[in-house]
C-alpha cells in the first residue's frame, strides 16, 4: 500500500516555465489536497476537491490550476513559474466525512524557481 | 476568515521536561481540531484529532490535547518530553461539518536536548 505519492522529489525551474506535480493516492479517498509550506508560514492550501471532476480554491490559489479526473490523481500546475512559488508543495488525501478525518501525507516536492 | 495561532514558534527542552504548545483558532463555531508533527525531512503525521465528545484527547506517543472552546484553544501537551520528539508540530482546524478548508498554524519547533 504507497499510500500517497508526489513525483517529482525535486525540481529547478526558470521563471515563466510550466510544469506539473504529480499526485496519487491509492486508498480509494474522496478528498484530496495541496499545500505549500514555506519557513516561519506552516502549510497553506492551496486548492482541494472532495471528488473526481469537483475542485475548489484555498487560501492561495492564485498561479496554480487543478483538475481531478480520477479518483486517484490530482496534478497540480503551475503555468508560468515564477520565483515566490519556490516552496515545498505537499498533497494529502483523506475520506470524506464532515471534515474530521485525518489528511495523509505524501513525501513532498522541493521546487526552486530561479 | 478562519485563522489559527501558534504563538511559540521555537521551543527548547531538556529530556524529561513537560512541554504544552498553545494553538487558538478564531472561527466561534462548531469546530474539528487537529496536531500533525513533522520530523526532520519527513511528511506530516497525525498525532491526535478532536471532533467530538471528551475534551481531553489523547493521541500517540504520549501526547495529549485540550479543547477549551471558552479560550478558542486546544493545546498540545506532554508530560515527559525525549530527544526523538525533536520536530515541527502543527495544528490544524477544519470548520463545522461539511467543510474541508484545512487551515494550519505557522508551527512550532521543538528541540530537545539530550
Amino acid at each position: 500500500n504507497a499510500g500517497v505519492t508526489q513525483t517529482p522529489k525535486f525540481q529547478v525551474l526558470k521563471t515563466g516555465q510550466s510544469m506539473t506535480l504529480q499526485c496519487a493516492q491509492d486508498m480509494n479517498h474522496e478528498y484530496m489536497s495541496w499545500y505549500r509550506q514555506d519557513p516561519g508560514m506552516g502549510l497553506r492550501l492551496i486548492h482541494y476537491s472532495v471528488g473526481a471532476g469537483i475542485t475548489d480554491q484555498g487560501e492561495v490559489p492564485n498561479g496554480y490550476n487543478v483538475s481531478r479526473s480520477t479518483t486517484e490523481d490530482f496534478p497540480l500546475r503551475l503555468l508560468s513559474a515564477a520565483p515566490s512559488q519556490t516552496s515545498v508543495y505537499f498533497c494529502a488525501s483523506s475520506s470524506l466525512g464532515q471534515g474530521n478525518q485525518p489528511q495523509h501525507f505524501g513525501d513532498g516536492t522541493r521546487l526552486s524557481i530561479l | 476568515a478562519q485563522s489559527v495561532s501558534q504563538h511559540n514558534h521555537h521551543v527548547i527542552l531538556s529530556e524529561a521536561a513537560s512541554l504544552e504548545l498553545g494553538c487558538n483558532y478564531s472561527y466561534g463555531g462548531t469546530v474539528n481540531l487537529f496536531w500533525y508533527v513533522q520530523y526532520p525531512g519527513q511528511h506530516l503525521q497525525l498525532l491526535l484529532k478532536y471532533f467530538s465528545g471528551d475534551p481531553l484527547v489523547k493521541g500517540i506517543k504520549g501526547f495529549e490535547a485540550e479543547f477549551i472552546k471558552s479560550k478558542f484553544s486546544f493545546n498540545l501537551r506532554k508530560p515527559s518530553v525525549q530527544w526523538s520528539d525533536t520536530a515541527e508540530y502543527f495544528c490544524a482546524v477544519t470548520e463545522g461539518s461539511g467543510t474541508y478548508k484545512y487551515i494550519f498554524g505557522t508551527g512550532t519547533r521543538l528541540k530537545v536536548l539530550a
